[in-house]
């Protein structure tokens, strides 16, 4: 059973870096699984910020960014704001209709 | 505005039903890909069901043969028929638009949601 795995937590100065990875718990993420990743804070609905690996969805400030760092799909936030602070989910197309999305990262911008 | 409305969420007791609707409104829903992502209460998204634009559906092991999406593009609505619910079937449903056009696969539109408990 593979299972996509996320750093469950991660804590950035304001104006600091921080990268959030995305893994399979076997094999490569590559761009072959079309990563995307999605914003969530606390009772609101999943914003879309990523799509194919390292396209910024309409309206995501330029701070977001996506890469492949090694074998794992990242998401970089390059100066860090307080409403940063949310959840951060990303997702892996299988093909064949089939999706999964991993664990989710809860960062923290303190 | 394009939009997507969750409703149909509530209470059931475990083995019961419950179907849920997502109406689309300002897209033309026919040609896209729409599915069906559930987080339960304190935990992370799960993927649990898509239906292509032509029809063919895929499902999550966790719901594979209890759960069924189907569309009807004349109401512009998607929907869920949940069987043989299970407390951990408990969740916030969310709709979501596929997108895949030119070798781009993400979910682009999102509903607000809508709550289903399941418990005795």
């Amino acid at each position: 059973q593979t299972v996509v795995t996320q750093e469950p937590s991660f804590s950035v100065s304001p104006g600091g870096t921080v990268t959030l990875t995305c893994g399979l718990s076997s094999g490569s993420v590559s761009t072959s699984y079309y990563p995307s990743w999605y914003q969530q804070t606390p009772g609101q609905a999943p914003r879309t910020l990523i799509y194919n690996t390292n396209s910024r969805s309409s309206g995501v400030p330029d701070r977001f960014s996506g890469s492949i760092l090694g074998s794992r799909a990242a998401l970089t936030i390059t100066g860090a704001q307080a409403e940063d602070e949310s959840n951060y989910y990303c997702a892996l197309y299988f093909g064949t209709g089939i999706w999964m999305f991993g664990g989710g990262t809860k960062l923290t911008v303190l | 505005e394009v939009q997507l409305l969750e409703s149909g969420g509530g209470s059931v007791q475990p083995g019961g039903s419950l179907r849920l609707s997502c109406a689309a409104s300002g897209l033309t829903f026919s040609d896209f890909a729409m599915s069906w992502v559930r987080q339960a209460p304190g935990k992370g998204l799960e993927w649990v069901s898509i239906i292509s634009a032509r029809g063919p559906t895929y499902y999550a092991d966790s719901v594979k043969g209890r759960f069924t999406i189907s569309r009807d593009n004349s109401k512009n609505t998607v929907y869920l028929q949940m069987n043989s619910l299970r407390a951990e079937d408990t969740a916030v449903y969310y709709c979501t638009k596929e997108h895949r056009v030119d070798s781009q696969f993400y979910f682009d539109l999102w509903g607000q949601g809508t709550p289903v408990t399941v418990s005795s």
